[in-house]
């Protein structure tokens, strides 16, 4: 049984461009939640999907936006690069309906030069 | 203004000794509380949570201690063994104000010695 699979496992940026990180929830799953950890924190949390809808956001800028497909996959997009995105920035998918009872991809390791 | 932390970056015990990690947090809506842990290379895996309406909860060697009055939770691997070794993260939720977002703390460094 297949779990989070994330993709890319890492890329380089430069600033100012634009970025899109694909997410494939486990089996079953069907919420799926993104987020940042930089070197040295904790994850930080990006946004939640549900049912094809942003259900939660945490304080992030407007230039981290996010989508859901209908089958329950997900994309995290962030506009006009900055140094600062440089971190790992991992997916969780979770039970039918259920916020937090997350099981983690692997991450995808974005370097902003 | 950190909502959850864990004040010990690292800690290093011998195997078969007991390990405790120690998580502090500050927001009084949070009802719900997990540790994670995480390898390198590899994502965070749940290893055990517990209720605001306990105050301990017990899974195998791993035992989460919650002291709501002092908003204070611990973890405790007994005995410890060198698998064990990597981050644990402390996390927490407020499941009953309607959020969905956990709050995760720093994280400390378990380095288990054989």
């Amino acid at each position: 049984d297949a779990g989070v699979t994330q993709s890319p496992t890492h890329l380089i940026k430069t600033r100012g461009q634009q970025v899109t990180l694909r997410c494939s929830p486990k089996s079953g799953h069907d919420t799926v939640s993104w987020y940042q950890q930089a070197l040295g924190q904790g994850p930080q949390f990006i946004f939640q999907y549900y049912e094809e809808e942003e259900r939660q956001r945490g304080n992030f800028p407007d230039r981290f936006s996010g989508h859901q497909f209908p089958n329950y996959s997900s994309e995290l997009n962030v506009n006009a690069l900055l140094l600062g995105d440089s971190a790992l920035y991992l997916c969780a998918s979770s039970l039918p309906g259920q916020g937090y009872g997350y099981t983690f991809g692997s991450g995808t390791r974005l370097t902003v030069v | 203004d950190q909502q959850v932390k864990q004040n010990s970056p690292s800690l290093s015990v011998q195997e078969g000794r007991i390990s405790i990690l120690n998580c502090d947090y500050t927001n009084s809506m949070f009802d719900y509380f997990l540790w994670y842990k995480k390898y390198p290379a590899e994502g965070p895996t749940f290893l055990i949570s517990i209720s605001s309406i306990k105050d301990k909860n017990e899974d195998g060697r791993f035992t989460v201690f919650l002291n709501k009055s002092a908003k204070h939770l611990s973890l405790h691997i007994v005995p410890s063994q060198p698998g064990d070794s990597a981050v644990y993260f402390c996390a927490a939720s407020a499941s009953g104000a309607g959020s969905y977002q956990l709050t995760f703390g720093k994280g400390t460094k378990l380095s288990v010695i054989p």
